[in-house]
């Protein structure tokens, strides 16, 4: 399996822009997790997935950001509009359990500017 | 507040030496795992220690829990100029839809 694949890699975007990030889990896992990380905050879960469905979006910082997940094989991750403190690596992760191991992509190294 | 806190939050050792990383936490757990991050890059699975383990190895890895002390450690034995990254542990709590919590890791440097 390639593993967990996130796009785009690196992204500069302006302030005020839309930014939609992008992950294909490893297939046959069946939750799904986004994460965010910065040097001030650590690892943050903003949301997870179980079958597709949402199931704790308590770690959305706001409502510029949403989530999707319209099959097993695809999620995004937008941000509307983009604000310069959003600057951070997403990481897109997946897992057969909750508790399994965790599986992550390589991330998606957002500048906001 | 986190989990999960490793400490020391950073680690500078020689070649060939030991480095020791701890990790306390706050409530009952149902697993603890440890991951390596290299820079720039994402995070990748170590080793994953179940509430009824002392002990488990893995090649020059090794992780104890104590879950009186709701502690564990990670020792890389003979540590090479690769294992310079940063090493988080991860907690399962041992409650309903929870998933794994993350701490802010300890950033291990090897020097050659």
């Amino acid at each position: 399996d390639a593993g967990v694949i996130q796009s785009p890699r690196h992204e500069v975007t302006e302030m005020g822009q839309e930014v939609t990030l992008r992950c294909k889990p490893i297939s046959g896992h069946d939750y799904l997790f986004w994460y965010r990380q910065t040097m001030m905050r650590g690892l943050e879960l903003l949301i997870y997935f179980n079958n597709n469905v949402p199931i704790d979006d308590s770690g959305m910082p706001e409502d510029r950001f949403s989530a999707k997940m319209p099959n097993a094989s695809f999620s995004t991750l937008k941000i509307q509009p983009s604000e310069p403190r959003d600057s951070a690596v997403y990481f897109c992760a997946s897992s057969s359990g909750l508790g399994n191991t965790i599986y992550f992509g390589e991330g998606s190294w957002l500048t906001v500017v | 507040s986190q989990q999960g806190e490793e400490d020391p939050q950073a680690l500078s050792i020689q070649e060939g030496e030991n480095a020791t990383m701890n990790c306390s936490y706050k409530t009952s757990i149902n697993n603890l795992q440890w991951y390596r991050q290299n820079s720039g890059r994402g995070l990748v699975h170590l080793i994953l220690i179940r509430s009824n383990e002392r002990e488990k190895h893995s090649g020059r890895l090794r992780v104890t829990l104590d879950t009186s002390k709701k502690s564990s450690s990670l020792l890389i034995t003979a540590s090479r100029a690769a294992d310079t990254a940063s090493y988080f542990c991860a907690t399962d709590v041992s409650s309903g839809y929870s998933t794994l919590t993350f701490g802010k890791g300890t950033m291990l440097l090897v020097s050659p």
